[in-house]
């Protein structure tokens, strides 16, 4: 069974770091590439963040560019997002998504929210 | 960046009734690559459809996707109680931009 599990959500101040991690199993990590998506209370989905099964290819929303770094640890089966310089409209769920032809496993999401 | 608008916004129907959700693109999505998510009340987003008309793994057939280019469908055929939820159309023709629409609530009449 597939399973996506983050962590590392939380309350942080305006201008400080957090990083999230993703925990996969039931099924080959490496193989497939991998996404961040958020969901600000009550809004809708955007996307965040991709990487692909060997991290040669990265890409960013506009939004978090410059600010949000993505990996992969294949060996330990586990995505990482490293959120810096975070602002409130960071404040979100944020998912994990398994790419096959497009999302199609994605975890429970993680909290982070922006706060003084 | 290809913009998704979804229609309407939110749709009051009943179980048993026919649900017809739209999702417009600002450009032509290539290849069909669009894809229809529900989403229930804190629960992740579960996928539905993909290529505008395959249904992914375990999804009823009651769903239905059809259109190409910039005009989409996703048809509910016969409501049941458990399908209301919020529906988000994707693109990802336009990889690695997988710009989501900003949803139809689908409320029980």
């Amino acid at each position: 069974e597939v399973q996506l599990v983050e962590s590392g959500g939380g309350l942080v101040q305006p201008g400080g770091s957090l990083r999230l991690s993703c925990a996969a199993s039931g099924f080959t990590f490496g193989s497939h590439s991998m996404n961040w998506v958020r969901q600000a209370p009550g809004k809708g989905l955007e996307w965040v963040s991709y990487i692909s099964g060997s991290s040669g290819t990265i890409y960013y929303a506009d939004s978090v560019k410059g600010r949000f770094t993505i990996s992969r640890d294949n060996a330990n089966n586990s995505l990482f997002l490293q959120m810096n310089s975070l602002r409130a409209e960071d404040t979100a769920v944020y998912y994990c998504a398994r790419t096959t032809v497009t999302f199609d496993y994605w975890g429970q999401g993680t909290l982070v929210t922006v706060s003084s | 960046e290809i913009v998704l608008t979804q229609s309407p916004g939110t749709l009051s129907l009943s179980p048993g009734e026919r649900a017809t959700l739209s999702c417009r693109a600002s450009q032509s999505v290539s290849s069909s690559y669009l894809a229809w998510y529900q989403q229930k009340p804190g629960q992740a987003p579960r996928l539905l459809i993909y290529g505008a008309s395959s249904r992914a793994t375990g999804i009823p057939d009651r769903f239905s996707g059809s259109g190409s280019g910039t005009d989409f469908t996703l048809t509910i055929s016969r409501l049941e109680p458990e399908d209301f939820a919020v529906y988000y159309c994707q693109q990802y023709g336009n990889s690695p931009m997988y710009t989501f629409g900003q949803g139809t609530r689908l409320e029980i009449k």
